[in-house]
């Protein structure tokens, strides 16, 4: 089951703040997320582990709440470069499994738009 | 630099036509992955395979057949195109983290 992204789209000043929340139904083991920028490939930002440390990419940090089921992407300071859909994805015990391919299943997606 | 290149960025097909799409990597993965990304939906996984000759089904496989031949080649087959099979196709690989890394995307109009 996919996990659930919200808001579906924000739009943002240059230099304001947002938080993207991924949401998921089963129990998390990691959170990926991708930023894909218009007409190019996602790209990967972060990763967070259960039981690991917050993430910071530039300005963008991310959180992993494991009673809640869910992470939450920040954009600080948000610079017109932030524009773009961002996806979580959500992946299983690290792999293990080798028929698990390291599978990752991607939330709708969350499309940000930074004006000047 | 992960390389993963995706044979057209564009196609036109007409129903009912077999259409092949191939990605290939070189960075030596094990996994590869298709997905098809629609507005709203994100991306849904078709297949994904773990090593040669070796695939999975993902969430939405009806309508679609893999290949995977030789470890940096992984081939999505639409056996008959059909207009609800219009959308964009990633591809994407990964080693034996789960970080993946995708291609630019194949658009895919079926008239």
């Amino acid at each position: 089951q996919q996990p659930v992204q919200s808001p579906q789209a924000v739009i943002l000043r240059e230099g304001e703040d947002a938080v993207i929340n991924c949401s998921s139904s089963k129990a998390l083991y990691s959170v990926h997320w991708y930023r894909q920028k218009h007409g190019e490939a996602p790209v990967f930002l972060m990763i967070l582990l259960k039981g690991g440390e917050q993430k910071g990419h530039d300005k963008i940090s991310a959180s992993f709440n494991e009673k809640k089921q869910q992470s939450s992407l920040y954009l600080t300071a948000s610079q017109l470069s932030y524009s773009g859909t961002y996806f979580c994805g959500t992946g299983g015990r690290g792999g293990m499994i080798k028929a698990a391919g390291n599978k990752l299943t991607f939330g709708g997606g969350t499309r940000v738009l930074v004006k000047p | 630099d992960v390389k993963v290149t995706q044979s057209s960025r564009y196609l036109v097909k007409r129903t009912g036509e077999k259409v092949f799409l191939e990605c290939v990597q070189d960075m030596d993965h094990e996994n590869m992955f298709w997905y098809r990304q629609d507005p709203g939906l994100g991306l849904r996984l078709i297949y994904f395979s773990y090593d040669v000759k070796m695939k999975e089904k993902g969430d939405i496989p009806e309508g679609y057949s893999v290949s995977r031949e030789k470890k940096e080649r992984f081939s999505l087959i639409l056996e008959s195109a059909s207009t609800n099979q219009t959308s964009m196709y990633l591809c994407a690989t990964s080693g034996s983290s789960e970080t993946q890394y995708f291609g630019p995307g194949t658009r895919l109009l079926v008239l």
